[in-house]
């Protein structure tokens, strides 16, 4: 079982150049979720969905934009990239909200340069 | 605000015993997990409170009491594989989740 895969592993991306990291699960899970991970922070919610359809704004939303256009596919697209974005993307997906177990991707590092 | 406080790093030498602790401050509370994470890897459920006391699943334990907004992370019989990042988390009022910035577990043998 696959369970949750994101795409790219790692890249290296140009300011203000746009990109999108993809996600897609398949455990049919209803609420899905992009964190950002920084040194000495914890994991931040960019977006989420709660179920296929709808999507929410987290904590750090702004230069970000998601979609949710089936229960699989969540991507997450950088319009136009600054190096402050520069981080490690994580995925995640759950059953239902945010009160049961979350499982995540392998995560994607991004370095915009 | 909101607020998780867990220590940086901790140390402990394998085969030993070690508690990591979480405070925290959330408007409001819908239940509180800890999260494993090895170097370079992606976060892995370990356990769920959501009422006070000790949940014990093998080797690890985990403490809540709502009341002091306090929770611990036990790990018994520390193996060399334990070397990881312990991530607190807790959902508040509005089923959002607040993260601590996690506790890296050294262990020594």
């Amino acid at each position: 079982t696959a369970g949750i895969t994101q795409a790219p592993t790692s890249q290296i991306l140009a300011a203000g150049r746009s990109m999108t990291l993809r996600c897609t699960q398949d455990m049919r899970h209803n609420a899905m979720y992009w964190y950002r991970q920084d040194l000495g922070l914890g994991l931040r919610l960019i977006h989420y969905s709660n179920t296929a359809g709808t999507t929410g704004k987290g904590e750090v939303p702004d230069g970000y934009s998601v979609s949710r256009a089936n229960t699989d596919d969540f991507p997450l697209t950088l319009a136009s990239a600054v190096p402050s974005q520069t981080s490690v993307y994580f995925c995640a997906s759950s059953e239902t909200g945010l009160s049961t177990e979350a499982f995540f991707g392998q995560g994607t590092r991004l370095t915009v340069v | 605000g909101q607020n998780i406080d867990q220590p940086t790093e901790m140390t402990a030498t394998e085969g030993a015993i070690v508690q990591i602790n979480c405070t925290y401050q959330t408007s409001g509370f819908n239940g509180l997990f800890w999260y494993q994470q090895h170097a370079g890897e992606a976060p892995t459920f370990l356990s769920y409170n959501v009422l006070d006391g000790l949940e014990e699943k093998g080797r690890f334990s985990s403490f809540l009491s709502r009341s002091k907004g306090y929770s611990y992370l036990l790990l018994k019989e520390l193996q060399m594989k334990d070397s990881a990042s312990y991530l607190c988390a807790v959902t508040d009022s509005n089923y959002q989740l607040i993260w601590g910035a996690g506790t890296k577990l050294i262990i020594k043998p």
